[in-house]
Formats: structure tokens, C-alpha cells, sequence
């Protein structure tokens, strides 16, 4: 199974700025993902990131409110920008098993609240 | 759109009760049914999983059915213990044509010693 490590694990933000979230994994991976959790919610997936193209953001999030890096097949970031209270969720990312099937592994996830 | 639908939010048993977790999902097409568990300040991890070509799937104290024809699958904890207390997810994705995985909303199963 795959180590997934996040950084930071929580933050507290003012509203108007932006937080970077790290997302760091003990193996290569094509596919790396980030989901949003809300609070009491499930996990609603906000990208794909590949490494070497462009992210693949879902119905309802763009880029220009969530960046994603991908700079090799071990790291990525999430940049959430000019945060609002809305914005206060917990951010996940994950790596799929590569074993044939969709199972996924998850971080630690980062604890983000935003006042 | 696909969407899958767990029930119910919030399960409160005794411990050593069993506890039962249900499960519907739309895309007709998904084949594969993981269960998660998150327990307070962590990530989702997967405890079990089944696939659309079985019915039925144990590990210990825990087992999932699936019921392609109502699509239906269930999550059944046997003897739970307070170290069950977390949120399941159930989740519902298809093995081909491309990597998307649609989650239940969650429910929170509270054991009381």
C-alpha cells in the first residue's frame, strides 16, 4: 500500500488569501487526486492530476481557484485561492492501488478553516 | 448524473449488536463496491471491497453483499467494539473506462460500550 504524507495536516486562514497544500507519496504514481471534504460531508473530487499535463478539474471547480502542480510522480500540490469562509473543508489526496482495480489510498488530509 | 445513495447518516448500536450499512447506486455500469472507514482526524482506508461478479464477500467480522439486479450492496459489522465508532463510506466505480468513483454521503456508527 501506499504512504501518503500532507502538509500541513491543519491551518487557520484569513479570508482573501491563499493556502498551498502539500501532498507527498513513498512511490510513483501516474494519477494523483485531491477531493474536498466538507464538514459532515462525503468526498467530492476536485482534480486528476497527471504528471506532465494539465490538471482535470470536475463540474464545479477551476483552475484559477484551485492551482494544481504535479512536478514529478511523487508530489503535488493544491493551492486553494482568495479563500472564503466556504472554502473551510478538509482537502484529501489520494493515489489509486494500481493493482487493477479503483481502489484508492488517502492522506491525512489537511484541516482548513478559513475566518 | 451518477449518484449513490447510503443509509442511513447517523447508526448507534450496542457493542457486541450487530450493525448494517445500505447502499444504492444508479450507473449501471459500475462493477466494483469498496467500503472505507474514517475514523476522526484521518483519511479514508479501505477495509473491504467486492466486486460485480460476487455476491457476497467476508473478512472477520465484516461482510459486503451486492445486489446487481436491485443494485444494491450492504456493509455488515458483526460484534462490533467502540474501535468500530468511525465514518463509512461506501463507493461505487467502474474497472474501465476511466478512473471515477462516485462516494455515499457516509454514516457515522456510534458503538457504546
Amino acid at each position: 500500500s501506499a504512504v501518503i504524507s500532507q502538509k500541513p495536516s491543519r491551518d487557520i486562514c484569513q479570508r482573501g488569501t491563499s493556502l498551498t497544500i502539500q501532498c507527498q507519496v513513498d512511490s510513483q504514481v501516474t494519477m494523483m487526486f485531491w477531493y474536498r471534504q466538507q464538514p459532515g460531508q462525503s468526498l467530492t473530487l476536485i482534480a486528476t492530476a497527471n504528471q506532465g499535463s494539465e490538471a482535470t478539474y470536475e463540474s464545479g471547480f477551476v483552475i484559477d481557484k484551485f492551482p494544481i502542480s504535479r512536478p514529478n510522480l511523487t508530489f503535488s500540490t493544491l493551492t486553494v485561492s482568495n479563500m472564503s469562509p466556504e472554502d473551510s473543508s478538509i482537502y484529501l489526496c489520494s493515489v489509486p492501488s494500481g493493482q487493477g482495480v479503483q481502489t484508492q489510498y488517502f492522506g491525512p488530509g489537511t484541516r482548513l478553516l478559513v475566518l | 448524473g451518477e449518484n449513490v445513495e447510503q443509509h442511513p447518516s447517523t447508526l448507534s448500536v450496542q457493542e457486541g449488536d450487530s450493525a448494517v450499512i445500505k447502499c444504492t447506486y444508479s450507473d449501471s455500469a459500475s462493477n466494483y463496491f469498496p467500503w472505507y472507514k474514517q475514523e476522526l482526524g484521518k483519511g479514508p482506508q479501505l477495509i473491504i471491497d467486492i466486486r460485480s461478479n460476487v455476491g457476497e464477500k467476508k473478512d472477520q467480522r465484516i461482510a459486503v453483499t451486492l445486489n446487481k439486479t436491485a443494485k444494491h450492496f450492504s456493509l455488515h459489522i458483526t460484534e462490533t467494539q467502540p474501535e468500530d465508532s468511525a465514518v463509512y463510506f461506501c463507493a461505487a466505480s467502474r474497472e474501465t473506462g476511466g478512473f471515477k468513483t462516485i462516494f455515499g454521503a457516509g454514516t457515522r456508527l456510534f458503538v457504546k460500550a
